[in-house]
């Protein structure tokens, strides 16, 4: 079955602290690998995206996610991060074609610590 | 840019009462989706289309109805408003690969 996990419901961390969101997927076939950020009212934008390639992708903001197939997971790293990141971080698994339909895992909430 | 455009932005409907959310892209994207966004659940799907003419059932379909009225719209209707369908939902499209979300319309059932 196809599902994502996101261990981590909510995660505190100071601001200029290092961060690293955990997700764990299962899927079929080559996944498409996605982290999109969703600020309060908002709706959700895409951080970074991977299919193929060097394993380590770079996105927005200064966001980084290495894909590891051997554990299924695609975890979300920032160095440094900024109050501005608090958000809800939700990582998703799809298919590369159109008609693909994308899994969302079930979020993880950022709170920065001042 | 536009990019994908929900209205309404809320609304509040009595238990029965039917509505039509809208949801418009200019990206000429192939296929549309209607999710559902509720507290610790992440986004479920409701509706998907893969291309004008097409529909498909997501994950919870119950309760909506869906029109591909042509290659930018794509409307999800609820015949009879529940209050579990209170909820945020949320219209994306794809040209494939990522999704593009709209900003969500807040429906609230009482």
């Amino acid at each position: 079955a196809q599902s994502v996990t996101q261990p981590d419901i909510h995660i505190t961390v100071s601001e200029g602290a290092s961060l690293e969101l955990r997700c764990n997927y299962s899927y079929g076939a080559t996944p498409y690998l996605f982290w999109y950020v969703q600020s309060p009212g908002q709706g959700l934008q895409l951080l970074l995206k991977y299919f193929s390639g060097d394993t380590l992708v770079q996105g927005i903001k200064g966001f980084e996610a290495e894909f590891k197939r051997s554990q299924s997971s695609f975890n979300l790293r920032k160095p440094s991060v900024h109050w501005s990141d608090a958000a809800e971080y939700f990582c998703a698994v799809g298919g590369y074609s159109s008609a693909s339909k994308i899994i969302f895992g079930s979020g993880t909430r950022l709170s920065i610590r001042p | 840019n536009a990019g994908v455009t929900q209205t309404p932005k809320f609304q509040v409907l009595k238990t029965g009462q039917s509505m039509t959310l809208q949801c418009a892209q200019d990206m000429n994207h192939n296929s549309m989706y209607w999710y559902r966004q509720d507290p610790g659940m992440g986004l479920r799907l409701i509706y998907y289309s893969a291309s004008e003419g097409t529909t498909d059932k997501g994950e919870v379909p119950n309760g909506y109805n869906v029109s591909r009225l042509n290659k930018r719209e794509f409307s999800l209707r609820l015949e009879s408003a529940a209050p579990s369908q209170t909820s945020v939902y949320f219209c994306a499209s794809s040209g494939g690969g990522p999704q593009h979300f709209g900003d969500g319309t807040r429906l609230s059932i009482l």
